[in-house]
């Protein structure tokens, strides 16, 4: 596609129910990112895709979190027994691993995880 | 880690107004540094990126600075407008992106 894509754009979630948060990355783009952005912060990482290998996840703030990629394009964050403090808006983020833009990333819309 | 730090975090100014914007990170060691404009409930608007190889970029009325040895960027908004009211973020990218908290700019008409 011509840009990162997210899905859904918003998810209301009752306090204790599992969510999943997709991103679609820039066709080609080797790596990708997901942060977390609470309201009134700047954006915080959580982990980082090279292909399908989840080379750091030293962000994600607890092992209700979870993300994969399995065959090295989209990738799917996945929150478990949510909380409160979970909600804050999710943003992914891809780049080429190399060539003139490399380390370059270009952010998705983002989901906006609100958990009642 | 890398600790990044804008000041100030809030500013607000009268339309026309040069607008300073302050960056500072603790490690040097960064491929690049990159500014973006978050509007309210908006994603990331990207507006500048600075390679570790180069002091400045432009676009426009907009100049960002980096001197990676002292650990700080500015970026300066040349003639304020009311639409230049949003929040300016700094990232600095050592394979990840860390970001400051923002300065939040108020432009008056």
């Amino acid at each position: 596609g011509a840009g990162v894509s997210q899905s859904p754009r918003y998810k209301v979630a009752k306090r204790g129910q599992d969510v999943a948060l997709r991103c679609d990355p820039i066709s080609g783009h080797v790596s990708l990112f997901w942060y977390q952005q609470a309201l009134g912060q700047g954006p915080e990482f959580l982990t980082y895709f090279q292909n399908e290998a989840q080379l750091d996840k030293s962000g994600l703030p607890s092992d209700r979190f979870f993300a994969e990629r399995p065959e090295g394009s989209v990738s799917t964050l996945k929150i478990q027994r949510t909380q409160q403090e979970d909600s804050a808006v999710y943003l992914c983020a891809s780049s080429l691993a190399g060539g003139q833009f490399k380390n370059i990333q270009y952010f998705g819309a983002g989901t906006r995880l609100s958990v009642l | 880690k890398q600790e990044v730090t804008q000041i100030p975090a809030a500013l607000s100014v009268p339309e026309g107004e040069n607008l300073v914007l302050n960056c500072s990170f603790t490690d040097s060691a960064i491929y690049n540094l990159q500014w973006f404009r978050q509007d309210p409930g908006k994603g990331l608007t990207s507006l500048l990126l600075i390679q570790s190889s180069q002091r400045e970029q432009t676009s426009g009325r907009l100049n960002a600075s980096l001197d990676k040895s002292s650990g700080r960027s500015t970026l300066y908004i040349a003639a304020s407008q009311p639409g230049d009211s949003a929040t300016y973020l700094c990232a600095v990218n050592d394979y990840k992106l860390s970001f400051g908290a923002g300065t939040t700019v108020t432009v008056r008409a």
